[in-house]
């Protein structure tokens, strides 16, 4: 049974940055894609990128790919979401999520608690 | 980017009835297809993977079915806790899209 603990909520301020962590455990880390979602107050879910931290290749959606970095730490079996530019559309929660299947396009079975960021000024 | 496109929005049923939910893709994506069930404050839940395989633990009420671009979710009798927002998600393609979601309400 995998497990993904998030860091905690952040504010921000717009033009700023904010890096979200990840922390699996159980599973094997390293050949799981480990997926960013996030989801706006009282709206849908947005798929923002994914990892394998074993090839440390990024995939990410056209909408966020000038401004989002993630990646894999697996010696601390960590994830990250860096999101850079800050905008007051930007507030949202933040969730991490991987599957029980190796490689990248598997269905998510496996959700963080979600990471709420706040941009105010 | 494969635009994902579910009906209706909202769907109002009554405990016991059957709830069916679709999810629309603009290309085809196979079988590549899930659903998730998101309650308020919570995290989204797998229910369907591979378009019609319950996830481990799901209720055998819970069915999906379709291949290509057409699917479907089939709630067979709802009960008071499948009251919630459900999405579908494509991975054949990158970005991994989601639906916008139907909520099932009373």
């Amino acid at each position: 049974q995998v497990q993904l603990v998030q860091s905690g909520a952040e504010v921000k301020k717009p033009g700023s940055s904010v890096k979200v962590s990840c922390e699996a455990s159980g599973g094997t880390f390293r050949t799981h894609a480990i997926n960013w979602v996030r989801q706006a107050p009282g709206q849908g879910l947005e798929w923002m990128g994914e990892i394998i931290p074993m090839f440390g290749i990024s995939n990410y959606a056209q909408d966020f790919k000038a401004r989002v970095t993630i990646s894999a730490d697996e010696v601390t079996r960590t994830a990250y979401m860096e999101l850079s530019s800050l905008r007051f559309d930007d507030t949202a929660v933040y969730y991490c999520a991987t599957g029980r299947l190796q490689g990248a396009g598997t269905p998510l079975d496996y959700w963080g608690q979600g990471a709420l960021v706040t941009v105010s000024s | 980017e494969i635009v994902m496109t579910q009906s209706p929005v909202t769907l109002s049923v009554s405990p016991g009835e059957r709830a069916t939910l679709s999810c629309r893709a603009s290309q085809s994506v196979s079988s590549n297809l899930a659903w998730y069930q998101q309650k308020p404050g919570q995290a989204p839940r797998l229910l369907i993977y591979a378009a019609s395989t319950r996830a481990t633990g799901v209720p055998a009420r819970f069915s999906g079915s379709g291949f290509g671009t057409d699917f479907t979710l089939t709630i067979s009798s709802l009960q008071s806790e499948d009251f919630a927002v459900y999405y579908c998600q494509q991975f054949n393609n990158w970005p991994r899209t989601f639906g916008q979601g139907t909520k099932v309400e009373v």
